[in-house]
């Protein structure tokens, strides 16, 4: 079945410090979404990405849609605190299939 | 605006009872997802619906499982009898579309379930 890839699984970063993490799928997909887990609540959008190529912006946040539909990369820019999360893509062809998420942890 | 809306929020329970997690999609919206989150698995969908006919129940792990929409504003997801290793966190999301044409999903908070 369709699997997606999503690197790295966990960051430790200091406040202020740019982030990057990406998914990769063998499958191609129509639709690229990232989304934000806090603990004990449900994932939150943050980016759509609907064309392959597409580069959007959201605050601090940055996404890409690979040319390949096949890969997705989401930038945050200047880390802070309440950027704490888990953090997946979600590729979506059909069904949404999610990657295996990117803990991320920020020190003050 | 109100989100999707699950209840009960938490749910702890004996093996062998019967569990069911409810479901507010939001106003407007035509379809609805349930998944279900582990660390071992991550989210894995189980059913969708659009315009309140399931159209995809291969994700549901066995018959013990069913899940229904009586209308387009309430859902429902049964374990009949629960077990053990049931226990996880259950999202409904819901979106406007069809086919390949979705949305994005809009999740609620989801359902804690520990079964005992």
């Amino acid at each position: 079945g369709q699997q997606l890839n999503q690197s790295p699984q966990s960051m430790f970063i200091q406040e202020g410090e740019d982030v990057s993490m990406n998914c990769t799928s063998s499958s191609i997909f129509n639709t690229w979404l990232w989304y934000k887990q806090d603990p004990g609540e449900g994932p939150v959008l943050l980016i759509a990405l609907y064309k392959a190529g597409e580069l959007t912006s959201n605050g601090r946040l940055t996404a890409q849609f690979g040319i390949t539909r096949k890969d997705s990369f989401l930038n945050i820019s200047a880390s802070i605190p309440s950027d704490v999360g888990i953090y997946f893509c979600a590729g979506q062809g059909g069904k949404l299939i999610f990657g295996q998420g990117t803990e991320l942890s920020v020190k003050p | 605006d109100a989100g999707v809306i699950q209840s009960p929020r938490h749910e702890v329970t004996e093996m062998g009872q019967e569990v069911t997690l409810r479901c507010k999609p939001i106003s407007g919206h035509n379809s609805l997802f349930w998944y279900r989150q582990t660390m071992m698995r991550g989210l894995e969908l189980l059913i969708y619906f659009n315009n309140n006919v399931p159209i995809d129940d291969s994700g549901m792990p066995e018959d013990r499982f069913s899940a229904k929409m009586p209308n387009a504003s309430f859902s429902t997801l049964k374990i009949q009898p629960s077990e053990p290793r049931d226990s996880a966190v259950y999202f409904c999301a819901s979106s406007l579309g069809s086919g390949t044409g979705f949305q994005p999903q809009h999740f609620g908070d989801g359902t804690r379930l520990s079964i005992l």
